[in-house]
C-alpha cells in the first residue's frame, strides 16, 4: 500500500536558519508528489509539486524540494526561514494520474525570533 | 481567480443534529474533493467528484455522512445525525485536468465541532 512518512512531528528552527523537512513516500513507480503548507486556521496551500523532469522543484516562498528515486525521498528546503513559515507542513503523494492523495501526518515548523 | 469558497466557516452544533456543509468550487475545475481533517487521523479522503459524479466515496465513515454536487459549482456534505466524534475540520477541494498533472486546491476549511 502506498504510504507518505514525515519523520519528523515538530521542528524548531532560529529566524534566518537553513530548513529541511523531511518526507519519504512508498509506492512502487514514481508518483506525483506535493508539499503543501496549512496556516493556523486556514486551508491547506500548495508550496509545490513534482510531476516528472528535473528534481529539482522550485516553489513558491523561496522553498524547493529534491526528488530523489533511490532513497524515495521529496525533502522540502529554504536557506533561509522566516517568521512567518511557521506553520504545519504536508507532504502527500499520489499514484500518477489518479487524485488519491496520501498525506503526510505533516511537520510543525516554530520559527524563534 | 476567486478559491474554493465554503460556509460555513465554523458551526458548533449539538448531537442528533444535521449538518450541512457547502462548497463552491474554483469555476472550470471539474473534480471535486471533500477532506476530513482530524488530530487522530489526519487527513482524509472522503469522496470526490468529476464533472458532477462521484466517483469513489469509499471514505466517507458511514451512513450518516451523504455528499451531492447537483451542479458544476456546487457541493454539499451532510451528516445526518451528527455525532460527537465527527467534530473536524472538513475541508473542499478542487481540481482541473491539465496536461501538468494533478493538482488539489483546497478551501479554507469548515470547523465542525458537534457537542
Amino acid at each position: 500500500a502506498q504510504s507518505v512518512t514525515q519523520p519528523d512531528i515538530h521542528i524548531t528552527v532560529s529566524e534566518g536558519a537553513s530548513l529541511e523537512l523531511r518526507c519519504n513516500y512508498s509506492y512502487g513507480a514514481t508518483p506525483y508528489l506535493f508539499w503543501y503548507v496549512q496556516s493556523p486556521g486556514q486551508g491547506l496551500q500548495l508550496l509545490l509539486k513534482y510531476f516528472s523532469g528535473d528534481t529539482l522543484v522550485q516553489g513558491i516562498k523561496g522553498f524547493e524540494a529534491e526528488f530523489k528515486r533511490s532513497q524515495s525521498s521529496f525533502n522540502l528546503r529554504k536557506p533561509s526561514v522566516h517568521w512567518s513559515d511557521a506553520a504545519e507542513y504536508f507532504c502527500a503523494v499520489a499514484p500518477s494520474g489518479t487524485y488519491k492523495y496520501i498525506f503526510g501526518t505533516g511537520t510543525r515548523l516554530k520559527v524563534l525570533a | 481567480d476567486a478559491g474554493v469558497i465554503q460556509s460555513p466557516r465554523h458551526e458548533v452544533t449539538e448531537m442528533g443534529q444535521e449538518v450541512t456543509l457547502r462548497c463552491k468550487p474554483i469555476s472550470g475545475h471539474d473534480y471535486l474533493f471533500w477532506y476530513r481533517q482530524t488530530m487522530m487521523r489526519g487527513l482524509e479522503l472522503l469522496i470526490y467528484f468529476n464533472n458532477n459524479v462521484p466517483i469513489d466515496d469509499s471514505g466517507m465513515p458511514e451512513d450518516r455522512f451523504s455528499a451531492k454536487m447537483p451542479n458544476a459549482s456546487f457541493s454539499t456534505l451532510k451528516i445526518q445525525p451528527s455525532e460527537p466524534r465527527d467534530s473536524a475540520v472538513y475541508f473542499c477541494a478542487s481540481s482541473l485536468v491539465s496536461l501538468g498533472g494533478n493538482t488539489i486546491y483546497f478551501g479554507e476549511g469548515s470547523w465542525l465541532t458537534v457537542v
